[in-house]
């Protein structure tokens, strides 16, 4: 069974522009979550989705976005890209279908890198 | 607010020595589940153990043991015969109470991760 798998692993852009990154997740689940990693602030929540709709976001301002297709794939959208949003990405998907499931499988990360 | 603690930035073992990785974490939320996570330097993160707030035994996934203490709110992992392999970052994390979609939601919360050398 393949796991969760995110596109591009690397990616440099420049302050002001903006970058959509994305995140299949394992064949059957369903929930989608999107985490920030930097070293400063650790591992932050952005938001989940489930079913293709969101149903929790973290504390981040507008310029960050999100969406779940039809088929459970995520994308997440950065706009006017700051140099602090510099950070790993991590995409999280999760079976969750009736009682909560425990487990949490995370893809590789997107590095991205603003300049 | 929900919080999770991690006061060891850092950590040195022997191989084939154990190690306590220590986490302590603060809710209200009668109803909570626990997670350790391991970060290599490649960045995935990986899943190791898993303990429910109702859980009556610790949990145990081969190596990997999570020492639960519900009265002192610690959930420490413990990582038994250590291997050159175990050198990595380790999260603990919990998932957040939430009010809506009948509480289920996967949200964590991370503490600030335990660097974890494990020397031969």
């Amino acid at each position: 069974k393949a796991g969760v798998t995110q596109t591009p692993r690397y990616l440099i852009k420049t302050r002001g522009q903006q970058v959509t990154l994305s995140c299949s997740p394992i064949s059957g689940h369903r929930s989608v979550s999107w985490y920030q990693q930097t070293p400063g602030q650790g591992l932050q929540f952005l938001f989940e989705y489930f079913s293709e709709t969101q149903r929790n976001k973290g504390n981040f301002p507008g310029r960050f976005s999100g969406r779940q297709f039809s088929n459970s794939r995520s994308e997440m959208n950065v706009s006017t890209l700051e140099l602090g949003d510099s950070a790993l990405y991590l995409c999280a998907s999760s079976l969750r279908e009736g009682p909560p499931t425990y487990e949490q499988y995370f893809g590789p990360g997107t590095r991205l890198t603003v300049t | 607010a929900q919080k999770i603690t991690q006061t060891q930035p850092g950590m040195f073992v022997q191989e084939k020595e154990a190690v306590t990785l220590d986490c302590t974490y603060d809710t209200s939320d009668p109803s909570y589940g626990l997670f350790w996570y391991k970060q290599p330097s490649s960045g995935e993160m990986i899943f190791l153990i898993y303990q429910g707030s109702y859980d009556q035994q610790n949990a145990t996934e081969g190596r990997y043991s999570l020492n639960f203490q519900k009265a002192r709110k610690s959930a420490n992992l413990v990582i038994s015969a250590s291997q050159l392999g175990d050198s990595a970052m380790y999260f603990c994390a919990m998932r957040e109470a939430s009010e809506l979609y009948g509480g289920a939601t996967n949200k964590l919360i991370f503490g600030t991760g335990t660097l974890l050398a494990v020397q031969p």
